[in-house]
């Protein structure tokens, strides 16, 4: 079965700090693993994801397999970082986009 | 573009009550999911249409719900009748191709209250 876990509710941080949101994942094959985030008051939306392996605005994760772990990291929080996210993994095959429970951003200035 | 697009915005309704939701995807995507989201839960599929096939409906509760694509573009998603636990934010999106690895773009979603 797949399992997506956040462990953390809510995440405050000030403004310049690092921030790491954390994900790990339960899933015996190989994952694909996303990060969506909700902004107040706007849909949720792909931040990223791991196959392309970019930066989108400052953030970055890295796919861990070996700790099953897939955690957001941004070197310097900012005020508009503030935000849901949500882990999501998708399995292989015809399986669905299974998302954790999300986290809760608030940049503190 | 005005991306998915979802309506009624909220509902309030009493229990037992029928209610139907509306979604209309982007131009051209192809998949269409519905998710529902509980009160401090992530999303959960409860449906994925490629067209207007229902290719995963198995978390669909079908005593109750149900959903239809009729000529692979809007979909509604209906419940009848509706119970007190139903009160959440049902969710729709859409995606360029199935799978469920294109990227999805989502709706604002439907609040619903049910009391």
């Amino acid at each position: 079965a797949q399992r997506v876990t956040q462990p953390e509710k809510l995440l405050s941080v000030f403004k310049g700090a690092p921030v790491e949101l954390k994900c790990n994942y339960s899933y015996s094959g190989s994952p694909e693993l996303f990060w969506y985030v909700q902004y107040s008051r706007q849909r949720l939306q792909l931040l990223l994801r791991h196959i392309s392996r970019e930066s989108i605005k400052g953030f970055t994760a890295d796919l861990n397999k070996g700790e099953t772990s897939f955690h957001l990291k941004k070197p310097f929080a900012q005020e508009e970082d503030s935000a849901m996210y949500y882990c999501a993994l998708k399995g292989s095959g015809n399986t669905p986009l299974v998302f954790g429970k999300g986290t809760r951003l608030s940049v503190i200035a | 573009e005005a991306g998915v697009v979802q309506s009624p915005r909220y509902k309030i309704i009493e229990k037992k009550q029928p209610v139907v939701f509306w979604c209309n995807p982007i131009s051209g995507h192809n998949t269409l999911y519905w998710y529902l989201q509980n009160l401090g839960q992530g999303p959960e599929l409860l449906i994925r249409y490629e067209n207007e096939e229902a290719v995963d409906d198995s978390q669909l509760p079908k005593d109750r719900f149900s959903a239809e694509r009729l000529k692979g573009v809007d979909s509604t998603l209906k419940i009848q009748p509706a119970e007190l636990g139903d009160s959440a934010v049902y969710l729709c999106a859409s995606s360029w191709g199935g799978g469920g690895t294109d990227t999805q773009y989502f709706g604002p979603g439907t609040r619903l209250t049910v009391l």
